[in-house]
């Protein structure tokens, strides 16, 4: 079964830039998609399409690819942004959805 | 501004059939994708499957003998049933909304989820 990869942690100080990394076979040739998901709420969904903002994210939110490694990337990271954070790709070949295993976003 | 509403029982014995709902407010359940996700307690979240609007339904693998989805465009509701069900069930079930964008006439549905329920919670006991 096709398995994304993401580093169960991690941790940033106020201010600073956070990177989440979500590794998968051939990932580079799909789209990547990540949530952000606060204690006792739902998913909300940051960055879709590899690279694009739903309105109302911040800019600080922006995603990017290499090779089969997609990032996620935090820019001037707030305590507010404490959450843990999954890629999603959709597997074409067998027409599922799959999550990476999740992130939990420490600020320090 | 759409929203999403899961709804079901709480509590479901073991061997039984679970039946969820998710009502959709403030928009229609007609010319969209939507998939249930769940997310065991302490855990990451699970995709579950998707259905569409004609009708065209897919779930994940393992799930895939268990796991029925429908959508009721009069009631603007889209369901989940999942039968004999174990205490590995017990979850947080979400409905979502797939993205969808328009060109001209023609509609490109997205495998992200742009919309998200709150969330039911399922013991099985």
């Amino acid at each position: 079964s096709f398995v994304l990869t993401q580093p169960p942690s991690v941790s940033v100080a106020p201010g600073k830039t956070a990177t989440i990394t979500c590794g998968g076979d051939d990932i580079g040739s799909r789209s990547v998609h990540w949530c952000q998901q606060k204690p006792g709420q739902a998913p909300v969904l940051v960055v879709f399409g590899d690279s694009d903002r739903p309105s109302g994210i911040p800019e600080r939110f922006s995603g990017s690819k290499s090779g089969n490694t997609a990032t996620l990337t935090i820019s001037r990271v707030e305590a507010g942004d404490e959450a843990d954070f999954y890629c999603q790709v959709w597997h074409s070949n067998t027409d599922e959805g799959v999550f990476g295993g999740g992130t939990k976003l420490t600020v320090l | 501004q759409v929203q999403l509403q899961e709804s079901g029982p709480g509590l479901v014995k073991a061997s039984e059939t679970l039946s969820l709902a998710c009502t959709v407010s403030g928009g229609s359940t007609s010319l969209y994708l939507w998939s249930w996700i769940r997310q065991p307690p302490g855990k990451g979240l699970e995709w579950i499957g998707y259905v569409g609007h004609a009708g065209k339904t897919n779930s994940k693998s393992s799930l895939r003998s268990r796991a029925t989805m429908s959508i009721d465009t009069s009631e603007n509701q889209v369901s989940l049933t999942l039968s004999s069900v174990t205490a590995t069930d017990t979850a947080v079930y979400y409905c979502a909304r797939h993205g969808r964008t328009k060109r001209g006439h023609i509609y490109n549905f997205h495998f992200y989820m742009d919309v998200w329920g709150k969330g039911t919670t399922v013991i099985v006991s």
